[in-house]
């Protein structure tokens, strides 16, 4: 079975600092595995995806993931934080058969001037 | 295009009321799911559909029922309401051709209090 773990339950940066978010997860088979982002009172919008294309992904808003086989791994990073980047983050990963997204608890990214 | 909407935004119920909330996709997808989402619990799935007329439970499904009888519709209904089930709501949907791999399109959410 899928599961998910993000460490750090809520990450402080300042503004201009490196974000990283982390992502680890458990699979039997190659996963298929996502990066949503939800901004205060909306839903969530992708942000990422990777479906074992290429293991470095780039998203939106200047996000970037990378696919570690080795490490069970898929860490969120951007070079340098906006303000506008403070929400609530989770990491999700898919099954081949496509028969389940499990989610994972997320992290809340607070973006300081 | 207005993507998922969700009905209603808000709502406030007591104990041993019923609800139904309506989501609604205009893109023509095949797959709609209802999640809940609680504080440090991430998103959990309730119930979910492949198709008109299909559904299926999800990882929470106790206390709630579902119907997709019109493709761009999913409802979710709360036939007595438990304060366990105050949550905020979110629908989704997604094309058919991955199932849970396919990108997943959120609603707005509707919040659920249970008095």
């Amino acid at each position: 079975a899928q599961s998910v773990t993000q460490l750090g339950s809520h990450v402080s940066v300042s503004e201009g600092a490196l974000v990283l978010l982390r992502c680890n997860y458990s699979s039997s088979v190659p996963p298929y595995l996502f990066w949503y982002v939800q901004y205060p009172n909306q839903g969530l919008q992708l942000l990422l995806k990777y479906t074992s294309a290429a293991t470095l992904v780039k998203g939106i808003n200047g996000f970037e993931a990378e696919f570690k086989k080795s490490e069970t791994s898929f860490h969120l990073t951007k070079p340098s934080a906006h303000m506008s980047d403070a929400a609530e983050y989770f990491c999700a990963v898919s099954n081949q058969a496509g028969t389940a997204l499990i989610f994972g608890k997320g992290t809340t990214l607070s973006v300081s001037s | 295009n207005a993507g998922v909407t969700q009905t209603p935004k808000f709502r406030v119920l007591k104990t041993g009321q019923s609800m139904t909330l309506l989501c609604a996709q205009d893109m023509n997808h095949e797959y709609m799911y209802w999640y809940r989402q609680d504080p440090g619990m991430g998103l959990r799935l309730i119930h979910y559909s492949v198709g008109e007329g299909t559904t299926a439970k999800g990882e929470v499904p106790d206390g709630y029922n579902v119907s997709r009888l019109k493709k761009q519709n999913f409802l979710l209904g709360l036939e007595s309401a438990a304060p366990s089930q105050t949550s905020v709501y979110f629908c989704a949907s997604s094309k058919p051709s991955g199932g849970f791999q396919e990108t997943q399109y959120f609603g707005p959410g509707t919040r659920l209090l249970v008095l």
